[in-house]
């Protein structure tokens, strides 16, 4: 069990990029969450995948974001033509199946749009 | 809406003390879970403990316990005989059975251990 794993570690880019983030959780856990955290606040939920199926999406996940989980396994997460409000660091999690609702988390892509 | 509420921005502690921090929630929901996270500086976060609303006792895990208060809606977290590997923010979180498990966080409360 080598726990949750996310790539980049961290990503600069210029606003108006393209970037995507890459989640590999726990290989039993059949759901996977990301969040998104601004500095000095708590993590806030964006979507959710119980296997390859995008169940959940917030009202914060605008047009501009995609997330995907081909196959039920890793994921990715994509902003397309950043903004420097998307400027966080993004969390990935994950859960094993059943009544279990401990979540494991990544380390994190910490996003700077300049 | 549900909402999570950590009145607390920062609390210091001196080593070997102990420091209880804070956290009070809405919902209308009676069956749910409630957490408390660790986010130590630059490393990623880790579960400390976990209720669930069901249970009357109150969980423990080693120096770390909680109390819940289900009328008052209330769930602190209390941190026995501190150690300097205990400096981070911790985040008070909450889940229903019926929201796919997706937590919804307070601000954090920032911990500072001095010795």
């Amino acid at each position: 069990d080598t726990g949750v794993s996310q790539d980049p570690r961290h990503k600069i880019t210029k606003r108006g990029q393209n970037v995507t983030f890459r989640c590999d959780p726990i290989s039993e856990h059949n759901r996977l969450y990301w969040y998104r955290q601004t500095l000095g606040q708590g993590p806030e939920f964006l979507t959710y995948f119980q296997n390859e199926a995008q169940l959940e999406k917030s009202r914060l996940l605008s047009d501009r974001f995609s997330a995907e989980r081909p196959k039920g396994s890793f994921s990715t997460l994509e902003i397309q033509r950043t903004e420097q409000g998307d400027s966080a660091m993004y969390l990935c999690a994950s859960t094993s199946p059943g009544p279990n609702y401990e979540q494991y988390f990544g380390p994190g892509t910490r996003l700077t749009v300049t | 809406a549900q909402t999570v509420t950590q009145s607390q921005p920062e609390m210091s502690v001196q080593e070997a003390e102990t420091v209880t921090l804070s956290c009070t929630y809405d919902t209308s929901e009676s069956d749910y879970y409630l957490f408390w996270y660790k986010q130590p500086p630059s490393r990623q976060m880790i579960l400390v403990i976990r209720q669930e609303a069901y249970k009357q006792q109150n969980a423990t895990e080693n120096r770390f316990s909680v109390n819940f208060q289900k009328a008052a809606k209330s769930f602190s977290l209390k941190i026995s005989d501190s150690q300097l590997g205990d400096a981070a923010m911790y985040f008070c979180a909450y889940t229903t059975t019926d929201s796919w498990g997706k937590l919804q966080f307070g601000a954090g409360t920032q911990v500072v251990v001095t010795p």
